[in-house]
């Protein structure tokens, strides 16, 4: 167990819907990321938030909107999304943005 | 980003085999960390390795960082099926990872 939690597992959602993925660490750690993992792609960064405070968004579409409330929570609100969205979305988390991740099991996203 | 690149891309062989991925860069990283992700799990760190030079060994895996800093090498020993699935090199800068594409290997039995 990586401590890492992600909801759901699977999403299928259209084109015109809004859903939120859901990270969870129970770690303690300070940092939390959210990565996009495509097929034969490196894993891509798309967002780190340190103390809750957002420290780095990598030119990431505003359809995808992270909000942090606390050092525990991380969720990614999708909205109007295309199907080249569809990946798998990691949670990671991390003592005070110290290299070493622990990553979620991710979400599953597939956009018709 | 820093670059990282993978090889090979895909990886079969027979159990009891020994298997080598390697991970390169044109940039020095301060430290570089391999993970293995399994189907429908996010990645897990295996190890970081820190020093030029340096080799790290974790039961039948060994693990190497170039001497520059900017390349590393897994080398698994007698593979078995349980050592199938998506190894990630991870070089870091400033508190900063850099993703490889990954290597998918297969263990047949």
């Amino acid at each position: 167990e990586t401590g890492v939690t992600q909801t759901p597992r699977h999403l299928v959602m259209g084109m015109t819907n809004k859903k939120s993925l859901k990270c969870e660490q129970h770690l303690g750690h300070n940092a939390m990321y959210w990565y996009k993992q495509s097929a034969k792609k490196p894993l891509e960064l798309m967002f780190v938030y340190n103390f809750k405070e957002q420290t780095e968004n990598n030119s990431v579409p505003s359809r995808f909107s992270p909000e942090c409330p606390n050092s525990s929570h991380l969720f990614l609100h999708l909205h109007t999304l295309q199907p080249e969205d569809s990946a798998l979305y990691l949670c990671a988390s991390s003592p005070q943005g110290r290299e070493t991740q622990y990553f979620g099991p991710g979400t599953r996203l597939l956009v018709l | 980003t820093q670059l990282l690149e993978q090889s090979p891309q895909f990886l079969s062989i027979q159990e009891g085999e020994n298997l080598t991925v390697y991970c390169n860069s044109s940039s020095v990283f301060s430290s570089l960390q391999w993970y293995r992700q399994e189907p429908g799990e996010g990645p897990v760190l295996l190890v970081t390795v820190v020093t030029g030079g340096e080799v790290k060994k974790l039961k039948r895996l060994t693990f190497q960082f170039g001497d520059a800093r900017k390349d590393s090498s897994l080398h698994i020993t007698a593979a078995q099926p349980g050592d199938t699935g998506l190894y990630l090199c991870a070089g870091e800068d400033d508190y900063k990872l850099s993703f490889g594409a990954g290597t998918t290997v297969t263990v047949r039995a």
